[in-house]
């Protein structure tokens, strides 16, 4: 499919390694963050979310750090695997309204 | 069970022409959410149905139009096509504030 990573910033890691991949957010009222991951040809897939009175919450892999005071989100993909490469957004959102603002979006090259 | 399908796939058209993309949301999900997403963008919010009514708008104009029909499943219509309006238009549904679930998109393409 359509690459949509043209003129993305790029992080490439090797296999194994960890990998941050930061956010700017736009929009101090935000009070819910998402990461989601896009491969090409296909839909943005959630990955993790947190709500603004948290700054960490972990998943499988991922770990997702808030920081409300920079308006800054990192995303945290431990032992990084080919399959994770792909296209990573950011998106705020406030309560009680679904509309999700999304970043510009890192492309994350994972070399075997 | 089936999650967000859209047709079609891809779609040419020509400026002035007038485009209709179809929605089916994930079983359960009672809310549509339409987004454009420019190459190498990210992707921006156009407009969410719920209950068969426009809940909440982006910043699009008025060419941009969309129905919900009685089982959820939703459409989005764009009239006089301009080239800009080529890119990836992505339906996401939910059950209304609940986590949103993406399609596959569709690719427009304006000559």
């Amino acid at each position: 499919g359509e690459s949509v990573g043209l003129h993305l910033p790029t992080l490439s890691v090797q296999e194994g390694d960890n990998s941050i991949i930061n956010c700017a957010y736009s929009n101090s009222a935000s009070d819910y963050f998402i990461w989601y991951k896009q491969e090409s040809g296909k839909g943005p897939q959630f990955i993790i979310d947190i709500r603004s009175n948290m700054d960490k919450r972990q998943g499988q892999r991922v770990t997702v750090l808030l920081n409300k005071t920079v308006k800054h989100l990192s995303l945290q993909i431990a032992a990084t695997q080919p399959g994770d490469s792909a296209v990573y957004f950011c998106a705020e959102g406030l309560s009680g309204y679904s509309t999700l603002t999304f970043g510009k979006g890192t492309m994350l090259l994972v070399s075997p | 069970d089936a999650g967000v399908t859209q047709s079609p796939t891809h779609l040419i058209k020509t400026r002035g022409q007038q485009v209709t993309l179809r929605c089916s949301p994930k079983s359960g999900h009672d809310t549509v959410s339409w987004y454009q997403q420019a190459l190498g963008q990210g992707p921006q919010f156009i407009f969410q149905y719920y209950e068969e009514e426009e809940r909440q708008r982006g910043n699009f104009p008025d060419r941009f139009s969309g129905h919900q029909f009685p089982n959820y499943s939703s459409e989005l219509n764009v009239n006089a096509l301009l080239l800009g309006d080529s890119a990836l238009y992505l339906c996401a549904s939910s059950r209304l504030e609940d986590e949103q679930f993406f399609g596959p998109g569709t690719r427009l393409t304006v000559l």
